[in-house]
């Protein structure tokens, strides 16, 4: 079965600092993978997505991602992080058919001034 | 991108009462919708998976006779939560695909709050 991995359940970085936030799938195949940002009470907000070709994608508001295929990784990445990025982060996969996602546990971030 | 609406934003509901979410595609054909529930400081876990016009497809452990999924249209599908209890209090989120592509759009969320 399909499981994705976030290692750091909570994350605190400072205004513009660099950012990166983990993620590890673990699938037969290469998975279609997912970064989503939730601010409290609201819904998903994706942020980018992997599907094929080029392993360093751009995201909205300076994210990237890069997956790695020999690590079954797809971490995220920011150069300098904004207050407004405190948020919970979600990493998903997506198998081929029907569209269901498989979500990590999420990293919350802080920002501190 | 597509936007997917969900209505109620924000419920508050009586032990024993029944409550209905609905989740609408605005402006595509959502042939297939999901439904996720979120608990406090976890992840979105997959209830269940719904194909207009079929029954849904319900996750392990997903109790199907309490949280009852209708699709009946391409753009409008509709969660009741039955004789809610306080721990069916959670955040639900449904998301729609187009079966064209790969993209789900996910709506807004619902905050259920069973008291």
């Amino acid at each position: 079965a399909q499981s994705v991995t976030q290692p750091d359940i909570h994350i605190t970085v400072s205004e513009g600092a660099s950012l990166e936030l983990r993620c590890n799938y673990s699938y037969g195949a290469t998975p279609y993978l997912f970064w989503y940002v939730q601010s409290p009470g609201q819904g998903l907000q994706l942020l980018l997505k992997y599907f094929s070709g080029d392993t360093l994608v751009q995201g909205i508001k300076g994210f990237e991602a890069e997956f790695k295929r020999s690590q079954s990784s797809f971490n995220l990445r920011k150069p300098s992080v904004h207050w407004s990025d405190a948020a919970e982060y979600f990493c998903a996969v997506s198998i081929s058919t029907g569209n269901q996602f498989y979500f990590g546990t999420g990293t919350s971030l802080t920002v501190i001034p | 991108g597509a936007v997917v609406s969900q209505h109620p934003s924000r419920v508050i509901c009586k032990s024993g009462t029944s409550v209905k979410i609905e989740c609408r595609s605005l402006d595509f054909q959502a042939t297939t919708m999901f439904w996720y529930r979120q608990f406090p400081k976890q992840s979105l876990m997959l209830m269940a998976t719904s194909n207009e016009g079929s029954k849904a497809t319900y996750e392990q452990g997903v109790e199907k006779d309490k949280f009852l999924i209708n699709h009946a249209s391409l753009t409008l599908s509709t969660l009741t939560v039955t004789s809610a209890h306080p721990e069916d209090s959670s955040f639900y989120i449904c998301s729609a695909s187009s079966g064209t592509g790969i993209t789900a759009f996910f709506g807004q969320g619902t905050r259920l709050t069973v008291v």
